[in-house]
């Protein structure tokens, strides 16, 4: 099977752009997460969606951030303006809680965001 | 909100060498689990942990969850080369249905030949 996709694996911009990252989770999974990796904060959660349903953005650092779940195959991180301070190693996971126990998220491979 | 401390922070260590490493956090968690990450790659599951005083092994890999629920470890027995990335300890309290993991800052392992 295959795992989370994200593309697009690297992606350079310019300050002031819109920068568009896409994900799709794993096939049957119905819980999405994004996630920020810095060297200075670590893993942070920015957001996560429960069957296309955005559950808690309190991570999302502001107004430029913005996240979609159209369908449960897709969801997409948008940056509108781009800021050099974004850049970062951008992570989807996904999940499918049974039980109501765990939650195993599988990640995806990254994409990696500069912005210049 | 929640947090992890992950210790140590890096570790320089001799192929066939044993290696430990804890979390502690400053509230319980339901559920343990513990990720290594290599270069350009994302997190890649090793363990899962259920239960407090649960003791779990994968292959060369042994991670227990604490009794008090604060705190988990993971022993990596007889190192080789492969071993090397980043591990991360990730807590979660899945309450009132949230799911939300706290991951720690990682350990950053190398493991000389």
């Amino acid at each position: 099977d295959a795992g989370v996709i994200q593309s697009p694996r690297h992606e350079v911009t310019e300050m002031g752009q819109e920068v568009t990252l896409r994900c799709k989770p794993i096939s049957g999974h119905d819980y999405l997460f994004w996630y920020r990796q810095t060297m200075m904060r670590g893993l942070e959660l920015l957001i996560y969606f429960n069957n296309n349903v955005p559950i808690d953005d309190s991570g999302m650092p502001e107004d430029r951030f913005s996240a979609k779940m159209p369908n449960a195959s897709f969801s997409t991180l948008k940056i509108q303006p781009s800021e050099p301070r974004d850049s970062a190693v951008y992570f989807c996971a996904s999940s499918f809680p049974s039980g109501g126990m765990v939650n195993e998220q599988f990640f995806g491979p990254g994409t990696r965001l500069t912005v210049l | 909100g929640q947090q992890l401390n992950q210790s140590p922070q890096s570790m320089f260590i001799q192929e066939g060498e044993d290696v430990s490493m804890n979390c502690t956090s400053s509230s319980i968690f339901n559920t343990w689990l513990w990720y290594k990450q290599e270069p350009g790659e994302g997190p890649v599951l090793l363990i899962a942990l259920y239960k407090a005083g649960e003791l779990t092994s994968n292959g060369r890999l042994t991670a227990q969850f604490g009794i008090t629920r604060k705190d988990s470890f993971l022993n990596i027995s007889a190192s080789i080369p492969s071993d090397v990335g980043i591990y991360f300890c990730a807590g979660q309290y899945s309450g009132a249905g949230s799911y939300q993991l706290t991951f720690g800052k990682g350990t950053k392992l190398s493991v000389i030949p």
